[in-house]
């Protein structure tokens, strides 16, 4: 079954503790995005990943890292979390880029994250 | 600022009627908006898309209509049934630009709630 998955689905942890939220696709996606979603400002991307090794910053980067090591994971990193981290976080990933990309993004069931 | 919003935090309609969801947009050069549904718990899914050379897009129940003179989207939802109650998800994105990274702009979501 083509899916995106997450781990954890939940988590809750305390304001410095690093944590890594992982992400990986069996689809051979190149695109692998990551999301944040909270109430009033919809789904806003953290990072994007556009192949292996080639990762950029999206609109909220600021508090998170990520690497792209391999074509199907895509960890999401917090090295020192703070509450205004908590939120629901989405891995989405798609088949490539470009005019004729095919740009419908499928993603992951979600982590929820909070930091106390 | 918000370049995809969605004005309507919530829509309820009776089952078997026509459920309109509405999204305006702000960016003149977004070339390419698709419909996500989201269920709890759950990521959200594709469910159509439309892009700008068009003004209609239609997938069974799902009809997508784009007006790009005044900046607006619109799914329609013909008959709405009780498994369509879900978060839906307006977003847009520039896919033909140079340099285009996939990246969606998601507008905050609508909750439909279909009445049996």
């Amino acid at each position: 079954e083509a899916q995106v998955t997450q781990n954890p689905r939940y988590l809750i942890t305390v304001t410095g503790k690093k944590l890594t939220v992982t992400c990986s696709q069996n689809m051979n996606h190149e695109y692998m995005s990551w999301y944040r979603q909270d109430p009033g400002l919809g789904l806003r991307q953290i990072y994007y990943s556009m192949n292996v090794e080639v990762t950029d910053k999206g609109d909220v980067p600021e508090g998170y890292k990520v690497s792209r090591k391999e074509k199907r994971n895509f960890p999401l990193i917090l090295e020192s979390p703070s509450p205004n981290q908590t939120s629901l976080y989405f891995c989405a990933s798609s088949l490539s880029v470009g005019p004729r990309s095919y740009n419908e993004q499928f993603f992951g069931p979600g982590t929820r994250l909070t930091v106390l | 600022d918000q370049q995809v919003k969605q004005n309507s935090p919530s829509l309820s309609v009776q089952e078997g009627r026509i459920s309109i969801l509405n999204c305006d947009y702000t960016n003149s050069m977004f070339d390419y908006f698709l419909w996500y549904k989201k269920y709890p718990a759950e990521g959200p899914t594709f469910l159509i898309s439309i892009s700008s050379i068009k003004d209609k897009n239609e997938d069974g129940r799902f009809t997508v209509f784009l007006n790009k003179s005044a900046k607006h989207l619109s799914l329609h939802i013909v008959p709405s049934q009780p498994g369509d109650s879900a978060v839906y998800f307006c977003a847009a994105s520039e896919i033909r630009r140079r340099g285009a990274t996939n990246k969606l702009i998601f507008g905050t979501g609508t909750l439909l709630a279909v009445q049996p």
